[in-house]
Protein backbone atom coordinates (compact mmCIF):
# COMPACT_ATOMS: atom_id res chain seq x y z
CA UNK A 1 0.00 0.00 0.00
CA UNK A 2 1.23 3.61 -0.90
CA UNK A 3 1.70 5.15 2.10
CA UNK A 4 3.92 8.31 3.48
CA UNK A 5 4.96 8.47 7.39
CA UNK A 6 6.72 11.99 9.08
CA UNK A 7 6.95 10.38 12.39
CA UNK A 8 7.49 13.68 14.12
CA UNK A 9 4.48 16.10 14.48
CA UNK A 10 6.38 18.84 16.10
CA UNK A 11 10.46 19.92 15.53
CA UNK A 12 11.59 22.82 17.38
CA UNK A 13 14.89 23.92 16.14
CA UNK A 14 16.85 27.10 17.45
CA UNK A 15 17.50 29.57 14.91
CA UNK A 16 20.90 29.28 12.94
CA UNK A 17 20.93 25.37 13.52
CA UNK A 18 20.65 22.67 11.04
CA UNK A 19 17.22 21.34 10.34
CA UNK A 20 16.02 17.86 9.27
CA UNK A 21 12.31 16.65 8.87
CA UNK A 22 11.97 12.97 8.76
CA UNK A 23 10.13 11.56 5.92
CA UNK A 24 9.56 7.61 4.76
CA UNK A 25 7.35 6.46 1.65
CA UNK A 26 6.01 2.83 1.29
CA UNK A 27 5.37 2.45 -2.28
CA UNK A 28 5.97 -0.54 -4.75
CA UNK A 29 6.67 1.34 -8.42
CA UNK A 30 9.01 4.55 -9.14
CA UNK A 31 7.47 7.21 -7.22
CA UNK A 32 7.74 11.08 -7.47
CA UNK A 33 8.09 12.70 -4.02
CA UNK A 34 7.31 16.13 -2.75
CA UNK A 35 7.61 18.65 0.18
CA UNK A 36 4.74 21.09 0.39
CA UNK A 37 4.77 24.16 2.98
CA UNK A 38 2.35 26.05 4.41
CA UNK A 39 2.92 29.36 5.87
CA UNK A 40 0.92 30.92 8.86
CA UNK A 41 -2.02 32.56 6.32
CA UNK A 42 -0.60 31.31 3.47
CA UNK A 43 -1.80 28.80 1.44
CA UNK A 44 -0.63 25.44 1.16
CA UNK A 45 2.42 25.40 -1.76
CA UNK A 46 4.86 23.18 -3.54
CA UNK A 47 8.54 24.37 -1.65
CA UNK A 48 9.99 21.30 -3.74
CA UNK A 49 10.00 17.84 -5.48
CA UNK A 50 12.92 15.82 -5.97
CA UNK A 51 13.01 14.83 -10.04
CA UNK A 52 14.25 18.95 -9.76
CA UNK A 53 16.72 18.62 -7.57
CA UNK A 54 17.15 21.77 -6.70
CA UNK A 55 17.16 23.79 -3.86
CA UNK A 56 14.26 25.79 -2.29
CA UNK A 57 14.83 28.66 -0.05
CA UNK A 58 18.18 26.17 1.16
CA UNK A 59 16.08 23.71 1.69
CA UNK A 60 17.34 20.33 -0.14
CA UNK A 61 16.05 16.43 -0.30
CA UNK A 62 17.45 13.75 -1.34
CA UNK A 63 15.66 10.30 -2.34
CA UNK A 64 16.90 7.49 -1.03
CA UNK A 65 15.18 4.68 -2.66
CA UNK A 66 17.11 2.17 -0.35
CA UNK A 67 16.05 3.39 3.08
CA UNK A 68 13.14 4.69 1.24
CA UNK A 69 13.16 7.59 2.77
CA UNK A 70 13.24 11.62 1.32
CA UNK A 71 14.26 13.86 4.61
CA UNK A 72 13.64 17.52 4.26
CA UNK A 73 17.23 19.34 5.20
CA UNK A 74 18.69 23.13 5.54
CA UNK A 75 22.16 23.93 6.98
CA UNK A 76 21.12 26.82 9.01
CA UNK A 77 17.50 27.28 10.03
CA UNK A 78 15.86 30.83 9.61
CA UNK A 79 12.54 32.09 11.57
CA UNK A 80 10.61 32.17 8.89
CA UNK A 81 11.31 28.97 8.11
CA UNK A 82 8.79 28.33 10.59
CA UNK A 83 5.34 26.54 9.02
CA UNK A 84 3.69 23.14 8.49
CA UNK A 85 5.21 20.86 5.96
CA UNK A 86 4.14 17.79 4.50
CA UNK A 87 5.68 15.40 2.57
CA UNK A 88 3.93 13.66 -0.21
CA UNK A 89 4.28 11.32 -3.06
CA UNK A 90 2.96 10.10 -6.44
CA UNK A 91 3.32 7.01 -8.91
CA UNK A 92 3.75 7.31 -12.83
CA UNK A 93 0.63 7.97 -14.59
CA UNK A 94 -1.51 8.28 -10.82
CA UNK A 95 -3.89 11.09 -11.09
CA UNK A 96 -3.96 11.85 -7.03
CA UNK A 97 -1.22 12.43 -4.27
CA UNK A 98 -0.72 11.04 -1.17
CA UNK A 99 0.39 13.19 2.01
CA UNK A 100 2.27 12.38 5.17
CA UNK A 101 0.12 14.09 8.40
CA UNK A 102 2.91 16.67 8.41
CA UNK A 103 5.41 18.36 10.42
CA UNK A 104 4.91 21.89 12.43
CA UNK A 105 8.71 23.30 12.59
CA UNK A 106 9.13 25.69 15.31
CA UNK A 107 11.80 27.81 14.94
CA UNK A 108 13.29 29.35 18.39
CA UNK A 109 15.04 32.65 18.63
CA UNK B 1 -2.87 35.19 -4.53
CA UNK B 2 -5.01 34.25 -7.51
CA UNK B 3 -6.06 31.69 -9.85
CA UNK B 4 -8.29 29.49 -7.67
CA UNK B 5 -10.94 30.93 -4.87
CA UNK B 6 -12.74 28.89 -2.27
CA UNK B 7 -16.21 31.07 -0.74
CA UNK B 8 -16.83 31.57 2.00
CA UNK B 9 -13.76 31.33 3.94
CA UNK B 10 -15.88 31.12 7.60
CA UNK B 11 -18.97 28.79 7.09
CA UNK B 12 -21.47 28.12 9.87
CA UNK B 13 -24.31 25.56 10.10
CA UNK B 14 -26.37 23.85 12.01
CA UNK B 15 -26.45 20.54 12.15
CA UNK B 16 -28.55 17.61 10.06
CA UNK B 17 -28.19 20.60 6.91
CA UNK B 18 -26.37 20.03 3.78
CA UNK B 19 -23.90 23.09 2.83
CA UNK B 20 -21.69 23.34 -0.44
CA UNK B 21 -18.58 24.43 -0.51
CA UNK B 22 -17.36 26.79 -3.57
CA UNK B 23 -14.21 26.17 -5.61
CA UNK B 24 -13.38 28.27 -8.81
CA UNK B 25 -10.09 28.19 -10.98
CA UNK B 26 -8.81 30.00 -13.51
CA UNK B 27 -6.08 27.91 -14.61
CA UNK B 28 -6.97 26.05 -16.84
CA UNK B 29 -6.30 22.56 -15.03
CA UNK B 30 -7.80 19.55 -16.23
CA UNK B 31 -7.63 17.81 -12.31
CA UNK B 32 -9.22 19.18 -9.19
CA UNK B 33 -9.60 18.03 -6.10
CA UNK B 34 -10.84 18.06 -2.58
CA UNK B 35 -8.79 17.34 0.49
CA UNK B 36 -9.88 17.82 4.18
CA UNK B 37 -7.30 18.83 6.83
CA UNK B 38 -7.58 18.13 10.69
CA UNK B 39 -4.88 18.61 13.22
CA UNK B 40 -2.52 15.68 13.64
CA UNK B 41 -4.74 14.24 10.42
CA UNK B 42 -2.80 15.52 7.49
CA UNK B 43 -4.42 16.36 3.96
CA UNK B 44 -7.44 13.64 2.86
CA UNK B 45 -8.71 13.16 -0.35
CA UNK B 46 -12.57 13.15 -0.31
CA UNK B 47 -12.86 13.51 -4.21
CA UNK B 48 -10.88 13.95 -6.94
CA UNK B 49 -11.85 14.96 -10.99
CA UNK B 50 -9.79 14.49 -13.94
CA UNK B 51 -11.84 15.86 -16.35
CA UNK B 52 -15.62 17.58 -17.06
CA UNK B 53 -18.10 15.13 -15.75
CA UNK B 54 -16.13 12.86 -14.09
CA UNK B 55 -15.22 12.32 -10.50
CA UNK B 56 -13.63 9.06 -8.70
CA UNK B 57 -14.00 9.10 -4.84
CA UNK B 58 -11.04 9.94 -2.49
CA UNK B 59 -10.00 7.91 0.95
CA UNK B 60 -12.95 9.87 2.78
CA UNK B 61 -15.69 10.10 0.37
CA UNK B 62 -18.53 8.61 2.98
CA UNK B 63 -21.28 11.68 3.77
CA UNK B 64 -19.61 14.21 0.87
CA UNK B 65 -21.08 14.56 -2.71
CA UNK B 66 -19.05 16.48 -6.06
CA UNK B 67 -20.25 17.65 -9.28
CA UNK B 68 -17.86 18.77 -12.05
CA UNK B 69 -20.45 20.59 -14.62
CA UNK B 70 -17.70 22.92 -15.94
CA UNK B 71 -13.88 22.68 -15.91
CA UNK B 72 -13.35 25.87 -13.86
CA UNK B 73 -15.54 24.65 -11.35
CA UNK B 74 -15.65 21.91 -8.79
CA UNK B 75 -17.96 21.77 -5.56
CA UNK B 76 -18.40 20.49 -2.43
CA UNK B 77 -21.44 18.94 -0.61
CA UNK B 78 -20.83 17.79 2.96
CA UNK B 79 -24.33 16.39 3.70
CA UNK B 80 -25.85 15.47 6.91
CA UNK B 81 -24.51 12.42 6.58
CA UNK B 82 -21.16 13.13 7.25
CA UNK B 83 -20.62 12.24 11.14
CA UNK B 84 -17.93 14.93 11.15
CA UNK B 85 -18.35 17.76 9.28
CA UNK B 86 -16.02 20.81 11.25
CA UNK B 87 -13.08 21.01 9.60
CA UNK B 88 -10.68 22.91 7.27
CA UNK B 89 -11.51 22.23 3.61
CA UNK B 90 -8.65 22.70 0.75
CA UNK B 91 -9.77 22.83 -2.96
CA UNK B 92 -6.58 22.14 -5.37
CA UNK B 93 -5.88 22.01 -8.94
CA UNK B 94 -3.01 19.92 -11.01
CA UNK B 95 -2.47 19.72 -14.62
CA UNK B 96 -2.41 16.13 -13.78
CA UNK B 97 -0.76 13.26 -16.81
CA UNK B 98 2.71 13.01 -16.82
CA UNK B 99 5.15 12.52 -13.47
CA UNK B 100 6.78 15.88 -13.84
CA UNK B 101 3.58 18.20 -13.97
CA UNK B 102 2.17 16.43 -10.92
CA UNK B 103 2.25 19.29 -8.78
CA UNK B 104 -1.06 20.55 -6.93
CA UNK B 105 -2.31 24.27 -6.34
CA UNK B 106 -4.29 25.02 -3.17
CA UNK B 107 -7.08 27.70 -2.95
CA UNK B 108 -7.25 29.59 0.35
CA UNK B 109 -9.79 27.00 1.88
CA UNK B 110 -12.68 27.52 3.91
CA UNK B 111 -13.19 26.40 7.73
CA UNK B 112 -16.83 24.49 7.99
CA UNK B 113 -18.09 24.94 11.37
CA UNK B 114 -21.31 22.87 12.40
CA UNK B 115 -23.45 23.90 15.24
Amino acid sequence: AQRVTQPEKLLSVFKGAPVELKCNYSYSGSPELFWYVQYSRQRLQLLLRHISRESIKGFTADLNKGETSFHLKKPFAQEEDSAMYYCALSGQGDDKIIFGKGTRLHILP
Amino acid sequence: DGGITQSPKYLFRKEGQNVTLSCEQNLNHDAMYWYRQDPGQGLRLIYYSQIVNDFQKGDIAEGYSVSREKKESFPLTVTSAQKNPTAFYLCATGTGGAVTQNEQFFGPGTRLTVL
